[in-house]
């Protein structure tokens, strides 16, 4: 699989690959966090999310992982499809509000 | 789009007239937000409402106000546009405080 150790605006993984994509949040009171996938003019898209009790959450195909000590999320895709491809936005929550991410645009390669 | 519509979906207008986008939902959620998109700075909270006739700024609010006079409709009002309000404008709705559905979008564009 192909991964980023820190956030990048883009990762490029071949077909069948796992992939992972990084984001620091900056808020340590943050209740949740959500993943969201946004395609080529379209709206963000939910995918996943994951509670500041947890530290690891499982999805179709998808994985959230929560690291409370460094502020850090992580999302998981397995077997990465051409379908795929987008933006993938992390997202912090907290009193009714979310803080997002700049976001990393993932090129799925046949 | 969960029950979500935006209108108009493309505007362009000139600086310094008013502009209204609108979301409307169908999903009776109680909670409707108004993000700004633009490359490089992800989604940005404007505003947001959490109820009828309740509503509060956002992040980047300067410019822009909102109103929800019912449960369905939450109104953005550029009152003199700007050309650095030219952005992808998005509406989201949340039953609770949690998950948000967004809607399709409104592309922007002040001349």
């Amino acid at each position: 699989g192909e991964s980023v150790g820190l956030h990048l605006p883009t990762l490029s993984v071949q077909e069948g690959d796992n992939s992972i994509i990084n984001c620091a949040y900056s808020n340590s009171a943050s209740d949740y966090f959500i993943w969201y996938k946004q395609e080529s003019g379209k709206g963000p898209q939910f995918i996943i999310d994951i509670r500041s009790n947890m530290d690891k959450r499982q999805g179709q195909r998808v994985t959230v992982l929560l690291n409370k000590t460094v502020k850090h999320l992580s999302l998981q895709i397995a077997a990465t499809q051409p379908g795929d491809s987008a933006v993938y936005f992390c997202a912090e929550g907290n009193d009714y509000k979310l803080s997002f991410g700049a976001g990393t645009t993932v090129t799925v390669r046949a | 789009d969960a029950g979500i519509t935006q209108s108009p979906r493309h505007k362009v207008t000139e600086t310094g007239t008013p502009v209204t986008l609108r979301c409307h939902q169908t999903e009776n959620h109680r909670y409707m937000y108004w993000y700004r998109q633009d490359p490089g700075h992800g989604l940005r909270l404007i505003h947001y409402s959490y109820g009828v006739k309740d509503t509060d700024k956002g992040e980047v609010s300067d410019g822009y106000s909102v109103s929800r006079s019912k449960t369905e409709d939450f109104l953005l009002t550029l009152e003199s546009a700007t050309s650095s309000q030219t952005s992808v404008y998005f509406c989201a709705i949340s039953l609770t405080s949690n998950e948000q559905f967004f809607g399709p979008g409104t592309r922007l564009t002040v001349l």
